[in-house]
């Protein structure tokens, strides 16, 4: 079975604009989760979409958001990017039941200039 | 709200030998369940072992085993026969029961190991 997938693994963009992130969960898979790292914070819990709809949300302002394909595949979107928004964006997929493990994927380098 | 803290940002072990972890962590909860992951510097996170709250039995896989004090709200990972291959990012979390996968993770510990 294909791990967790995450395109495209680096991106630099410039302040200001807007950014999609694209996360394919393992065939199988109906949770797919979304998570931030960067040095200062460490990881952090951003939303959770299980059959297309947000079933949990962090703490972030909404510039942050998502959403989730009948295929599970998901997308995060950032708008107005912040220098602060450079980070390792991570997602993971799960079968979404209470006792199901998560499955990371490589992450997408993001880097705000 | 549930904060997990690893204390220790960096260790060191010898090839071979023993080394733990350390990870306390703050809930109001009863039922939740704490994990233990790996970062090798590839960046994929990788489950090491978990635990559910309502056993009292340690985990173990294999050369990783943990100590779960839940009074304490303490959860140490111990790493048997230290191996060149565990040097890590090691990430202690915390999810509460129930259908969700928000995680809280600790700040990290990072792991090397020395031939």
């Amino acid at each position: 079975k294909a791990g967790v997938t995450q395109t495209p693994r680096y991106l630099i963009k410039t302040r200001g604009q807007q950014v999609t992130l694209s996360c394919s969960p393992i065939s199988g898979h109906r949770s797919v989760s979304w998570y931030q790292q960067t040095p200062g914070q460490g990881l952090q819990f951003l939303f959770e979409y299980f059959s297309e709809t947000q079933r949990n949300k962090g703490n972030f302002p909404g510039r942050f958001s998502g959403r989730q394909f009948s295929n599970s595949r998901s997308e995060m979107n950032v708008s107005t990017l912040e220098l602060g928004d450079s980070a390792l964006y991570l997602c993971a997929s799960s079968l979404g039941g209470p006792n199901d493990e998560q499955y990371f994927g490589p992450g997408t380098r993001l880097t705000v200039t | 709200a549930q904060t997990v803290t690893q204390s220790q940002p960096e260790m060191s072990v010898q090839e071979a030998e023993t080394v733990t972890l350390s990870c306390t962590y703050d809930t109001s909860e009863s039922d939740y369940y704490l994990f233990w992951y790996k970062q090798p510097p590839s960046r994929q996170m990788i489950l090491v072992i978990r635990q559910e709250a309502y056993k009292q039995q340690n985990a173990t896989e294999n050369r990783f085993s943990v100590n779960f004090q839940k009074a304490a709200k303490s959860f140490s990972l111990k790493i048997s026969d230290s191996q060149l291959g565990d040097a890590a990012m090691y990430f202690c979390a915390y999810r509460r029961r129930g259908n969700n996968n928000d995680m809280r993770f600790g700040a990290g510990t990072r792991l090397t190991v020395k031939p």
